[in-house]
């Protein structure tokens, strides 16, 4: 199974300020089509998860584009150019490369300080 | 507007049975994969079992397999997960998701498994 890690799970940022996640994968998400199936999702407090990010960079509708994806091989990054506080929550990765299992990281949570 | 509705969580005993329902509506529901991921109390998110459109492949996460079955009713635009044998590490919110990629995902369902 691939395993998922993400840095940091906590992440205390100031409101108007960058944020940045790190997201790695035990082996390369590059599909044999060429692709990398790997998404970012925001589970705001008392919510279901919502995907914000699909194929590394692609935004979902409505996503707003202070949010961005970036990565290839088994390195990914989501970053918040600016943190708002509707922002505050956790976030996972997921690969969906090398499935079943699909996987996730185990989260980072984020909160204003 | 796509929308997924989960029901059928509640209290059950350790190796009690429960079924899950994800009513879909608001997208071609024959068209898409469906996958059912779980979150225990505090915990993270946690794959359990994807379904192809027509209800002929189905996978799931070692940890339940043999004991939960997904399933769906093209007709009346449904999605279900068979619970069976039923654990205390079972307990958890159970969403609902269209695709292979998650998508679109319901408000969850609780079940709670404990004596």
């Amino acid at each position: 199974d691939v395993v998922m890690t993400q840095s940091p799970l906590s992440l205390p940022v100031t409101l108007g300020q960058p944020a940045s996640i790190s997201c790695r994968s035990s082996q390369s998400l590059v599909y044999s089509d060429g692709n990398t199936y790997l998404n970012w999702f925001q589970q705001r407090p008392g919510q279901s998860p919502r995907r914000l990010i699909y194929k590394v960079s692609n935004r979902d509708s409505g996503v707003p584009d202070r949010f961005s994806g970036s990565g290839s091989g088994t390195d990914f990054t989501l970053k918040i150019s600016r943190v708002e506080a509707e922002d505050v929550g956790v976030y996972y990765c997921m690969q969906a490369t090398h499935w079943p299992p699909f996987t996730f990281g185990p989260g980072t949570k984020l909160d204003i300080k | 507007e796509v929308q997924l509705v989960e029901s059928g969580g509640g209290l059950v005993q350790p190796g009690g049975s429960l079924r899950l329902s994800c009513a879909a509506s608001g997208f071609t529901f024959n068209n898409w994969w469906m996958s059912w991921v779980r979150q225990a109390p505090g915990k993270g998110l946690e794959w359990v079992a994807s379904i192809d459109e027509d209800g002929f492949k189905n996978y799931y996460v070692g940890s339940v397999k043999g004991r939960f079955t997904i399933s769906r009713d093209n007709a009346k635009n449904a999605l279900y997960l068979h619970m069976n044998s039923l654990r205390a590490d079972d307990t958890a919110v159970y969403y609902c998701a269209r695709t292979k990629s998650f998508d679109v995902w319901g408000q969850g369902t609780m079940v709670t498994v404990s004596s």
